[in-house]
């Protein structure tokens, strides 16, 4: 069974950088997407930003130019790094396995099966 | 588009049958997926696909989708399903991640 297990830093300063990451265990790295979301105080999920084994990766335009994901396949682990964060980026983060199969001629997408336990990052001066 | 649209909040009597729905111009291309989150607790997946359920989601939850709108339909309501539903999807372009705003599911 897989399972999710992330950590990081949950208590920043106005404009350091936010750190996390998520370990994969009891599963294959590759041939999934590994994505990262948040969800603030009493709101919604909001989509950070995705990576795939190889590294390649998709970000929310409204956080692109702060973020930063990487992989370790030694270590089936992903990363997430925001950087000049604020108060607005106080929320629970999220990190999920999320199931994608494409090619030049189709698009499926099958949504984020397996998620972390979440961690709390609260931005205070 | 970018926007998947939910309405904020339903409720349903015990044992009845209540449906959600999601609209989004993206979801006359891609599938929706819908979690259910509790208060404290990460998402779980519950619909994917077509009306595919994960193991261990009982089938009294199903989906279905008609142009840009997708529903999740939960037949037989039961009181631990009292919680938050989000739909998902990916955006027109596919390059990027979209999530509803929520749908608060009340059991009375």
């Amino acid at each position: 069974q897989v399972q999710l297990q992330q950590w990081g830093a949950g208590l920043l300063k106005p404009s350091e950088t936010l750190s996390l990451t998520c370990a994969v265990y009891g599963g294959s790295f590759s041939g999934y997407y590994w994505s990262w979301i948040r969800q603030p105080p009493g709101k919604g999920l909001e989509w950070i930003g995705e990576i795939n084994h190889s590294g390649s990766t998709n970000y929310n335009p409204s956080l692109k130019s702060r973020v930063t994901t990487s992989v370790d396949t030694s270590k089936n682990q992903f990363s997430l790094k925001l950087s000049s964060v604020t108060a607005a980026d106080t929320a629970v983060y999220y990190c999920a396995r999320l199931r994608r199969e494409h090619n030049w001629n189709y698009d499926y997408y099958y949504g984020m099966d397996v998620w972390g336990q979440g961690t709390t990052v609260t931005v205070s001066s | 588009s970018s926007e998947l649209t939910q309405d904020p909040a339903v409720s349903v009597a015990l044992g009845q049958t209540v449906r959600i729905t999601c609209q989004g111009d993206s979801l006359r291309s891609y599938y929706a997926s819908w979690y259910q989150q509790k208060p404290g607790q990460a998402p779980v997946l519950v619909i994917y696909g077509k009306n595919k359920r994960p193991s261990g989601i009982p089938d009294r939850f199903s989906g279905s989708s008609s142009g840009n709108t997708a529903s999740l339909t939960i037949t037989g309501a039961q009181a631990e399903d009292e919680a938050d539903y989000y739909c998902n999807s990916r955006d027109s372009s596919g390059n990027h991640v979209v999530f509803g705003g929520g749908t608060k599911l009340t059991v009375l």
